[in-house]
């Protein structure tokens, strides 16, 4: 099966830019996450969706991040305005219900953000 | 959820196993213990998960302390594919439960 996909690879912005990312889940995976990890440390999860509703937004700061997943299905991420501090890996995971191994996430490749 | 301490770094040598320790002294007991790794530049993967009896894979064992308040993952034959950052992580069994990374140990496989 296809993993979960993300786009672009890499971006590069000046601070107070806007930036948005994309994920494509596996597909039928109900759940849908995202996390922010800094060079050095573990990811940090910024917002879970269970289909297309937020189960988990409060490590995401709201004030400059944005989350959706209108359909249920792919997601996007945006950042707006981008602050020097953002620069990082924002990762994307999915996981099934239905799967036997229910609580693994598969994760994507990340999009690797470095803002200037 | 409870939080976990690793050892920032760790070395073995190629085909010698590597066992990772993680302390969890404050799991509770409805609590599991997650394994999950991270090869540079890529996202982490799973590798095992239980509750309190020792588990195994085709990638590695778990073994669980009696008192579950630490545990031990065991590379049986470690690679240089191996090389990565390895994530205890101890969280509910549900999908609503979070994923609380911390900085992992680096284990180093070297020839």
């Amino acid at each position: 099966e296809a993993g979960v996909a993300q786009s672009p690879r890499y971006k590069i912005i000046e601070k107070r830019q806007s930036v948005a990312f994309w994920c494509n889940p596996i597909s039928g995976h109900a759940t849908l996450y995202w996390y922010q990890q800094i060079l050095g440390q573990g990811p940090k999860l910024l917002i879970q969706f269970q289909n297309n509703g937020v189960v988990d937004d409060s490590q995401l700061p709201k004030d400059r991040f944005s989350a959706e997943r209108l359909k249920g299905v792919d997601s996007t991420l945006k950042i707006q305005p981008a602050k020097l501090e953002d620069s990082a890996v924002y990762l994307c995971a999915s996981s099934s219900l239905r799967d036997r191994r229910e609580d693994e996430q598969f994760f994507g490749p990340g999009t690797r953000l470095t803002v200037l | 959820d409870a939080k976990t301490t690793q050892p920032p770094s760790m070395d073995c040598a190629e085909g010698r196993a590597a066992n990772l320790p993680c302390n969890h002294s404050t799991i509770s007991g409805n609590e599991y213990v997650y394994w999950y790794r991270q090869i540079h530049s890529q996202g982490p993967q799973y590798i095992i998960h239980g509750l309190k009896n020792n588990e195994t894979n085709e990638m590695a064992s778990l073994i669980i302390t009696e008192d579950r308040k630490s545990s031990t993952l065991i590379l049986p034959h470690a690679t240089l594919r191996d090389t990565a950052v390895y994530y205890c992580i101890v969280r509910g069994r549900y999908n609503f439960n979070k994923f609380y990374f911390g900085s992992g140990t680096k284990l180093n496989v070297k020839p």
